[in-house]
């Protein structure tokens, strides 16, 4: 079974400043990590997702992610917020054998101040 | 290409009261996933079909909670009775197939039940 934990449920940042939300995971076999966003009265939008390869993926946004095995983290940066990305941001974890069940963090509420 | 539909979008009930949800997911997704989104949590998995069969359905609570695929397209979950601790969003996704390799689940707005 897996698990993730984000370690911050509000993260307020100034506009144009930037940030990074964090993300630590637990499995015992090879997962897949992803990167949602959930603007107010929406679903999930897929951010990014990391599957294997290169340790920093690009995604939507302007946003990344870096895929660090040894400290289990996959946390979410942007180097300059803008009024726009304030959301939920949830990071998700399945494992690779095919069934996609997607297990999600508590979430963190990104606020950006004007 | 159209996305997820839910619908209702909003959902007021009593407890004990009945209620059924909707999903009709992108055309030629075989995965569809109902999920339970509970204020301030996040998404929580309640049943996952393969085209009309079910792959998971380990955290239902299949004393009141119910869901079937039609021919493997639309969804239905239902609730019977409502208890007060039900009141969440309740997300439909779809994905491609089990098989491809961490392919994305695209999810509907959701419906948001309140049981009073």
């Amino acid at each position: 079974a897996q698990s993730v934990t984000q370690l911050d449920s509000q993260v307020p940042v100034f506009e144009e400043a930037p940030v990074e939300l964090r993300c630590n995971y637990s499995s015992s076999v090879s997962v897949y990590l992803f990167w949602y966003v959930q603007y107010p009265n929406q679903g999930l939008q897929l951010l990014l997702k990391y599957l294997s390869g290169s340790t920093l993926v690009k995604g939507i946004n302007g946003f990344e992610a870096e895929f660090n095995k040894s400290q289990t983290s996959f946390h979410l940066r942007k180097p300059s917020v803008h009024i726009s990305d304030t959301a939920e941001y949830f990071c998700a974890v399945s494992d690779n054998f095919g069934n996609e069940k997607l297990t999600f963090g508590t979430g963190t509420r990104l606020t950006i101040i004007p | 290409e159209a996305g997820v539909a839910q619908s209702p979008r909003y959902k007021i009930i009593e407890k004990r009261q009945s209620v059924a949800f909707w999903c009709n997911p992108i055309s030629g997704h075989a995965t569809l996933y109902w999920y339970q989104q509970i204020l301030g949590q996040g998404p929580k998995l309640l049943i996952q079909f393969q085209n009309n069969g079910v792959v998971d359905d380990s955290q239902l609570p299949k004393d009141r909670f119910s869901a079937e695929r039609l021919k493997g397209v639309d969804s239905t979950l239902k609730i019977q009775p409502a208890k007060l601790e039900d009141s969440a969003v309740y997300l439909c996704a779809s994905s491609v197939s089990g098989t491809s390799m961490g392919a994305e689940a695209f999810f509907g707005q959701g419906t948001r039940l309140t049981v009073v």
